[in-house]
């Protein structure tokens, strides 16, 4: 059966510092690959998504950038981050193959201080 | 501009009542809609969803019905329970968009009170 995994779960962050989270999928192959941020009372905002290796689409200009080194990995990074993106991260995944819906990871709650 | 509207943000219901989510949508374009329940600090779950060419699905204690001339669908929840206390998100789909992402709404908050 397909999982997806995402880590790390918390994070606090000082601004300015890097950012790097990490996305994976097992049980399938060739997903189509998204990132999602929920903050506060904005409901959930498409970030990044892929649907094939290095194939990375960006939905809103920031200081973040993702990147897929590997068929089932997503990264979501930042050089500096801001106090604005603090934030529940989601990654996503779908087969990719016409089918709809997509199957959520656990989330990453960022904190910036 | 909002393609996905769900303009309530929290509701409030009695357990044992039935608890109405409402979204509504401007891209005529759309032809499939999903449900997603989502706890704090977890990632959304499916829960429903309809295809354009119906106007109703039923799954045991929840009903999505779809009003395609007023670009409107609702979430039924009958009868309401204390777990069903969550964010619910309404989301949408163009056709053959297996590669496209689906549009979300910004949820609905719902409070089941025992």
């Amino acid at each position: 059966s397909q999982t997806i995994h995402q880590w790390p779960a918390t994070l606090v962050q000082p601004v300015g510092s890097p950012l790097s989270l990490e996305c994976t999928v097992e049980g399938t192959s060739n997903p189509n690959l998204y990132w999602y941020r929920q903050a506060a009372g904005r409901g959930l905002q498409l970030l990044f998504y892929s649907v094939g290796i290095g194939q990375i689409s960006s939905e809103v200009p920031q200081n973040l950038s993702a990147s897929r080194p590997q068929d089932r990995q997503f990264i979501l990074s930042s050089k500096k981050l801001l106090l604005s993106d603090s934030g529940f991260y989601l990654c996503a995944w779908t087969p990719g193959s016409g089918l709809i819906g997509y199957t959520f990871g656990s989330g990453t709650r960022l904190t910036v201080v | 501009d909002q393609q996905v509207k769900q303009n309530s943000p929290s509701l409030s219901v009695q357990e044992g009542r039935i608890s109405i989510l409402n979204c509504d949508y401007t891209n005529s374009m759309f032809d499939y809609f999903l449900w997603y329940k989502k706890y704090p600090a977890e990632g959304p779950t499916f829960l429903i969803s309809i295809s354009s060419i119906k106007d109703k699905n039923e799954d045991g204690r929840f009903t999505v019905f779809l009003n395609k001339s007023a670009k409107h669908l609702s979430l039924h929840i009958v009868p309401s329970q204390p777990g069903d206390s969550a964010v619910y998100f309404c989301a949408a789909s163009e056709p053959d968009s297996g590669n496209t992402p689906l549009v979300f709404g910004k949820g609905t908050r719902l409070s089941v009170i025992a």
